[in-house]
C-alpha cells in the first residue's frame, strides 16, 4: 500500500513569515496526526484529527498554527506568524486500530 | 496520565555484541506498547508492538522486547548488533484515544 505523502521535504523560511505543509494519508485511515519532532526530542502531538474533526488540539499553538482536514482525507498545517523556536520536523501519521504509519516529514527551518 | 521514560539518552556498543535499550511506562490501563527507530534524515519506522498478547514481542531486524507489568519496564533488546543499527529509537505508549506519547528517544552507536 502506499504510504504517508507529505510535503514539502524542506522549507526554509525567515521568522514572522507564513509556511504550510500538506499530508496524505493512507487511504481509509480515519485518524490522522500532526507531530513536532525538535531536534534532539522526541514527536509531540500538536493534533489529531478523526475523519474531519479535531479529536485534540490541546499542544496546537493556537494563535500561530492552524490545521484543517477537509473532507476527511488531506490535510493541511499552517504556521503565521513563523518564529525561530518552530524550527523542527514536522510529521503526519495516519492510522486504523492500532496500526500508525508515518510520513517522511517536512524539515522546516526558521531564520 | 501515560508517559514513558527512556532510561539512558545515549547507549554505545561494539558491533556483534549485544543491545538494551531501556524504557519504563507509566500507564493507568493496559497499554499498547511500541518501539520506533529512525535513522538520520529518515522516517520513523515500526520495530515492535505490544498489545497485550505475548510478553514476549518480536520486532523486526532481530530486535525484541519483553512487556514487564510488574516492573512496568518495556526494554528493547537485540543479541548481536550491527553497524545499520545506529540510529535513535523511541519507546512509545498510546493513549486509549490513539495518541502516541513518544519517549525522548535513545542514540544507539554500534563501534566497529
Amino acid at each position: 500500500e502506499a504510504g504517508v505523502a507529505q510535503s514539502p521535504r524542506y522549507k526554509i523560511i525567515e521568522k514572522r513569515q507564513s509556511v504550510a505543509f500538506w499530508c496524505n494519508p493512507i487511504s481509509g485511515h480515519a485518524t490522522l496526526y500532526w507531530y513536532q519532532q525538535i531536534l534532539g526530542q522526541g514527536p509531540k502531538l500538536l493534533i489529531q484529527f478523526q475523519n474531519n474533526g479535531v479529536v485534540d488540539d490541546s499542544q496546537l499553538p493556537k494563535d500561530r498554527f492552524s490545521a484543517e482536514r477537509l473532507k476527511g482525507v488531506d490535510s493541511t498545517l499552517k504556521i503565521q506568524p513563523a518564529k525561530l523556536e518552530d524550527s523542527a520536523v514536522y510529521l503526519c501519521a495516519s492510522s486504523f486500530r492500532d496500526g500508525y504509519t508515518f510520513g517522511s516529514g517536512t524539515r522546516l527551518t526558521v531564520v | 496520565a501515560q508517559s514513558v521514560t527512556q532510561l539512558d539518552s545515549h547507549v554505545s556498543v561494539s558491533e556483534g555484541t549485544p543491545v538494551l535499550l531501556r524504557c519504563n511506562y507509566s500507564s493507568s490501563y493496559s497499554p499498547s506498547l511500541f518501539w520506533y527507530v529512525q535513522h538520520p534524515n529518515k522516517g520513523l519506522q515500526l520495530l515492535l508492538k505490544y498489545t497485550s498478547a505475548a510478553t514476549l514481542v518480536k520486532g523486526i531486524n532481530g530486535f525484541e522486547a519483553e512487556f514487564k507489568k510488574s516492573e512496568t519496564s518495556f526494554h528493547l533488546t537485540k543479541p548481536s548488533a550491527h553497524m545499520s543499527d545506529a540510529a535513535e529509537y523511541f519507546c512509545v505508549v498510546n493513549r486509549l484515544s490513539g495518541k502516541l506519547i513518544f519517549g525522548q528517544g535513545t542514540t544507539l552507536q554500534v563501534k566497529p
